[in-house]
């Protein structure tokens, strides 16, 4: 099975920071790799699939980018509704598989 | 509109079973990989298993040979059929439909506890 590890497990930031979170598969799956943004008590949102698309309606201040094993997701300037739980999840190869999440909190 | 609304959850003993269905609206089951995926209580997202458009069925190793993935094309609804369930099957249980393999429109949830 592939194993995805995002860095860092969590992270404090403020109002117009960027943020930067990365995630590597311990195999290479090539930009089958999404990223999720999830909520407390809520279903998790696609942001970027494919590495790099950015999924309709997801703010441009979003980006994705890597190949191979690495991968990142960046945030260009942090706004207050992007406080939340980020998922990468490769769909390279069954099972696919989430990391284990990072959590973007306010400093 | 599209949407997918789960049900089915509640509260189960050790060693029983449980369905859960996954009503959808605004596209074709049968025409788009659809997805399991669940969430332990404070935990992470798991994925459980995938149904492909063929009818092709695909499953976690947590979940192998115990929960079983189908759909009715007639009724437009996604199932996850759970047997031999255990306390680590606690969590809130998401379908999601795929696009480009990624998981793009997901249902509210529905929590399924295990206990005695």
């Amino acid at each position: 099975d592939i194993q995805m590890t995002q860095s860092p497990s969590s992270l404090s930031a403020s109002v117009g920071d960027r943020v930067t979170i990365t995630c590597r598969a311990s195999q290479i799956i090539r930009r089958f790799l999404n990223w999720y943004q999830q909520k407390p008590g809520k279903a998790p949102k696609l942001l970027i699939y494919a590495t790099s698309s950015l999924q309709g309606g997801v703010p441009s201040r979003f980006s994705g980018s890597g190949s191979g094993t690495d991968f990142t997701l960046t945030i260009s300037s942090l706004q207050p509704d992007d406080f939340a739980t980020y998922y990468c999840q490769q769909s390279h190869s069954t099972p696919w598989t989430f990391g284990q999440g990072t959590k973007v909190e306010i400093k | 509109e599209v949407q997918l609304v789960e049900s089915g959850g509640g509260l189960v003993q050790p060693g029983g079973s449980l369905r859960l269905s996954c009503a959808v609206s605004g596209f074709t089951v049968s025409s788009n990989y659809m997805t399991w995926v669940r969430q332990a209580p404070g935990k992470g997202l798991e994925w459980l298993s995938v149904i492909y458009g063929d009818g092709n069925t695909y499953y976690a190793d947590s979940v192998k040979g115990r929960f079983t993935t189908s759909r009715d094309n007639s009724r437009n609804t996604l199932y996850l059929q759970m047997d031999s369930l255990r306390a680590e099957d606690t969590a809130v249980y998401y379908c999601a439909k795929c696009l480009s393999y990624a998981f793009d429109i997901w249902g509210q949830g529905t929590m399924v506890t295990v206990s005695s």
